[in-house]
């Protein structure tokens, strides 16, 4: 297995339900982050970790819960979500948190809440 | 005004055509910057770094001015297989701005 990977690739939930998605990456990267993409608008950057350390928390609401193991484990734990959290949730990696590194992004969960 | 803006899409343009992208960043103090690219229902991936002095790989050429705050890309000889969204990337202190990209359509 290389690259970035993310499971599950597509989810539906209810606004009740509690959920969690999980990224690996396999290339040895000590940096990773969590994105949501929505129709229509740029990639939002929501969490970064560096080291296991979380780094970065973009004003995220506290419904969206990250979780860094390891170094190449990520997860995003959901729970009471609104319909408008629907949208693509990417994963990525880069070597570490300086400015100037290649992300490797993972195939992203496309997530319906209703 | 947002942080990183690119031109509003899509282009629809004949392939063998040159492309031109711009991309404006608001914060003088950027740091880096990147062009990716994000076919349909695919994840992001790099294109190319953008240094200072410009750069170019095969028919892809990048430009930074960072007097008037922009970013280029240009694309020669254009194919089809270059259909897909471009996403300008500046980096920032601990931010990481992405554009909301422009699509580009490679007509036959």
């Amino acid at each position: 297995e290389t690259g970035v990977t993310q499971t599950p690739r597509h989810l539906v939930m209810g606004m009740t339900n509690k959920k969690s998605l999980k990224c690996e990456q396999h290339l040895g990267h000590n940096a990773m982050y969590w994105y949501k993409q929505s129709a229509k608008k740029p990639l939002e950057l929501m969490f970064v970790y560096n080291f296991k350390e979380q780094t970065e928390n973009n004003s995220v609401p506290s419904r969206f819960s990250p979780e860094c193991p390891n170094s190449s484990h990520l997860f995003l734990h959901l729970h009471t979500l609104q319909p408008e959290d629907s949208a693509l949730y990417l994963c990525a990696s880069s070597q570490d948190r300086r400015l100037a590194r290649e992300q490797f992004f993972g195939p992203g969960t496309r997530l319906t809440v209703l | 005004r947002k942080e990183v803006e690119q031109d509003p899409g899509p282009f629809n343009v004949p392939e063998g055509a040159t492309v031109a992208f711009n991309c404006t960043y608001s914060n003088s103090a950027s740091q880096s910057f990147f062009w990716y690219r994000q076919d349909c229902r695919k994840e992001p991936k790099l294109l190319m770094s953008v240094y200072s002095s410009g750069n170019e790989d095969g028919r892809f050429t990048a430009q930074l001015n960072r007097a008037s705050q922009y970013i280029s890309l240009l694309i020669r000889d254009s194919k089809l297989s270059d259909s897909a969204t471009y996403l300008c990337v500046v980096n920032r202190d601990d931010k990481i701005i992405f554009g909301k990209g422009t699509r580009l359509h490679i007509l036959p």
